[in-house]
């Protein structure tokens, strides 16, 4: 159980286009996810956390008009990058917390998603 | 100081051997503690989790909690090839309402044959 999938594994686009990633947990009900970048040799970086159907809450420094953030039902959240840059190549990994989990605050983590701007 | 701080290593541990993996936190109203394993190239993956003082073992992993020194360890006993890999230390503190975890930067572990 607790499964939480990404897609896409990779991307790779071109500088100025838009990127969307999925993500989605699959065997139970996530009113909350979370979506992380990590640049290589670094730790996990939270960008934000997604509620479902409510605006997504942004860490200090992260652009929300940049990365925007969808969680329109408790299975689903989606991180769009807006006119990706190569800086913005990253790998982005999303989480999730269990409704009913009875563990406090914790995540379950998808696979996630390298993502190379050229 | 950051919020979560941990020892980048490498550790370079025997096979076989104990590796002792250290960590400190800063927000002392902190409530839950996770140690995440993470491959290169992959996303962590738990190995456990603790809330209370003193120790808890699953398996061969023991993590250890010090709220008053704010300080979570994890022992990793009769150490494996396959335990290289690096090891996060995630906090949820107070001051995010215990909504969001803070990761360290990680403690890379080389166990060798």
């Amino acid at each position: 159980g607790a499964v939480v999938s990404q897609h896409p594994s990779w991307v790779i686009c071109k500088s100025g286009t838009s990127v969307k990633i999925e993500c989605r947990s699959l065997d139970f009900q996530a009113t909350t996810m979370f979506w992380y970048r990590q640049f290589p040799k670094q730790s996990l970086m939270l960008m934000a956390t997604s509620n479902e159907g409510s605006k997504a809450t942004y860490e200090q420094g992260v652009e929300k008009d940049k990365f925007l953030i969808n969680h329109a039902s408790l299975t689903l959240s989606t991180l769009t990058v807006t006119s990706a840059h190569p800086e913005d190549s990253s790998f982005y990994i999303c989480s999730a917390r269990d409704k009913s989990g009875q563990v406090i605050n914790e995540q379950f983590f998808g696979p996630g998603t390298r993502l190379t701007v050229l | 100081q950051k919020e979560v701080e941990q020892n980048s290593g490498p550790l370079s541990v025997p096979e076989g051997a104990i590796a002792s993996l250290n960590c400190t936190y800063s927000d002392r109203g902190s409530q839950s503690f996770f140690w995440y394993r993470q491959y290169s190239g992959k996303s962590p993956e738990l190995i456990m989790f603790i809330y209370s003082n003193g120790d808890k073992e699953d398996g061969r992993f023991t993590a250890q909690l010090n709220k008053a020194s704010q300080y979570v360890s994890l022992l990793i006993r009769d150490s494996q090839p396959s335990d290289s890999a690096t090891y996060l230390c995630a906090v949820s503190p107070f001051s995010g309402g215990y909504n969001k975890l803070i990761f360290g930067a990680g403690t890379r572990l080389a166990v060798h044959p």
